[in-house]
């Protein structure tokens, strides 16, 4: 059965340093990719996917994530973090062949420090 | 940009009541779900809906939930004689296909006493 770790529940890191939040999923499928952000008091908001092609993908604010197949593995990373990135992280997958569900990490909290 | 919407806020409830979450998905989207979040622990899929039917459910998803697209525009979820375990964050997605990434709404806060 599908399963997302996140191994991190929460991650503090100083305002501009960088940062990586790790996902890990095991799938005997091809997967697709995604990570989600939460910010407090709001829903999920799509930050990037991975259904095919390039295994680096990226958002528009800076984060990328790289789908390492090998390592069964999507870390979510951005090289210079800001007090706006304050929020929850959720991975999740979807089976390739024909799911419709995601299967959700169980989130990583981001706390920026100034 | 067109988003999810999802109606009430917050919900709050007596064990045993009915309740309906109410969720008016992307225009141009065919695929509905609903998923849940208790407090501290994952989101969790509930319900995949296509074409006027369930197209996939979860074990969680029992006889004490149906879903409902009664007009062109909205999609309900009702969660018949409540319990106190039903407490949860509720959040309707939407996705043009199956295989395109799916959109959540604001999510729906439930709180059942």
């Amino acid at each position: 059965a599908q399963s997302v770790t996140q191994l991190d529940s929460q991650v503090p890191v100083f305002e501009e340093a960088p940062v990586e939040l790790r996902c890990n999923y095991s799938s005997s499928v091809s997967v697709y990719l995604f990570w989600y952000v939460q910010y407090p008091n709001q829903g999920l908001q799509l930050l990037l996917k991975y259904l095919s092609g390039s295994t680096l993908v990226k958002s528009i604010n800076g984060f990328e994530a790289e789908f390492n197949k090998s390592q069964t593995s999507f870390h979510l990373r951005k090289p210079s973090v800001h007090i706006s990135d304050t929020a929850e992280y959720f991975c999740a997958v979807r089976e390739g062949q024909g799911a419709q569900k995601l299967v959700f990490g169980q989130g990583t909290r981001l706390t920026i420090n100034p | 940009e067109p988003e999810v919407t999802q109606t009430p806020s917050h919900q709050v409830t007596q064990m045993g009541q009915e309740v309906i979450l109410r969720c008016v998905p992307i225009s141009n989207h065919l695929y509905f779900y609903w998923y849940r979040q208790i407090l501290g622990q994952k989101v969790e899929f509930l319900v995949s809906f296509y074409n006027n039917e369930i197209s996939e459910k979860s074990e969680i998803f029992d006889d004490q939930f149906s879903v409902e697209r009664p007009d062109g525009s909205n999609f309900t979820l009702k969660i018949r004689s409540t319990k106190l375990e039903d407490s949860a964050m509720y959040f309707c997605a939407s996705s043009v296909e199956n295989t395109y990434e799916q959109y959540f709404g604001p999510g729906t806060r439930l709180t059942v006493t």
